[in-house]
């Protein structure tokens, strides 16, 4: 079946670090992936999306690239900052239209001054 | 625009107790809805979806179940609460294309 697997956390930076978070998927079809951000206490916000080969999602200086080769969506952002501490979940959606996504376990990063 | 609420946003109940968590969608018809379960240090679990009204589509066996009233009511309920319940419980809704947009969660401590 369809899987996200996500590097484990915590991430922990600097502020103006440069931020990697990987993430690799296992799915039939050509799903579409997201990035999903999730700040204490909060439910979950998407973040970033991309719905085929080579599409780079984009937002809040944060970027991923559907690399359908390595099947790979890895979020990175230039310059982190203390307000970016939160928990990041990759997810897809192979389902055709019925979106039932499949999460990963989500990454947390923890940003200090 | 479209809002999603979910009440209460935090609860405290002892093991063998009922639940019942309720979330509404506003400013959409039709929505895909979702119930989710996120444990202490995991990620999300869905525990059901539903495409319409009186439809129920569920993930994991457990001893919850959800039903769905009205178009923009979904209803998270338990006759006894277990240990294993604890979590924070996220309501989510889609127009079915792409992108799903989450309620702010009930915090649920069973003790």
């Amino acid at each position: 079946g369809d899987s996200v697997t996500q590097m484990e956390g915590p991430v922990t930076l600097s502020e103006e670090a440069f931020l990697t978070i990987n993430c690799t998927y296992t799915a039939t079809g050509y799903p579409s992936l997201f990035w999903y951000v999730q700040y204490p206490g909060e439910g979950l916000q998407l973040l970033l999306k991309a719905t085929k080969a080579d599409d780079k999602g984009s937002n809040k200086g944060f970027e991923a690239t559907y690399r359908k080769e390595t099947t790979s969506f890895h979020l990175e952002k230039g310059s982190v900052q203390v307000s970016d501490s939160a928990v990041y979940f990759c997810a897809l959606d192979a389902s055709g239209g019925s979106y039932i996504p499949t999460f990963g376990r989500g990454t947390s990063l923890i940003v200090h001054p | 625009s479209q809002t999603i609420h979910q009440w209460p946003a935090t609860l405290v109940q002892p093991v063998g107790s009922p639940l019942s968590l309720e979330c509404t969608v506003e400013g959409t018809s039709n929505p895909n809805l979702y119930w989710y379960r996120q444990a202490a240090g995991r990620g999300l679990q869905l525990l059901f979806y539903s495409v319409g009204i009186g439809q129920i589509s569920s993930e994991v066996p457990q001893n919850l179940s959800a039903s769905r009233p009205q178009d923009r009511q979904f209803i998270l309920s338990s006759k006894k609460l277990l240990l294993s319940d604890s979590g924070f419980y996220l309501c989510a809704w889609t127009t079915g294309v792409d992108t799903q947009y989450f309620g702010p969660g009930t915090r649920l401590t069973v003790l």
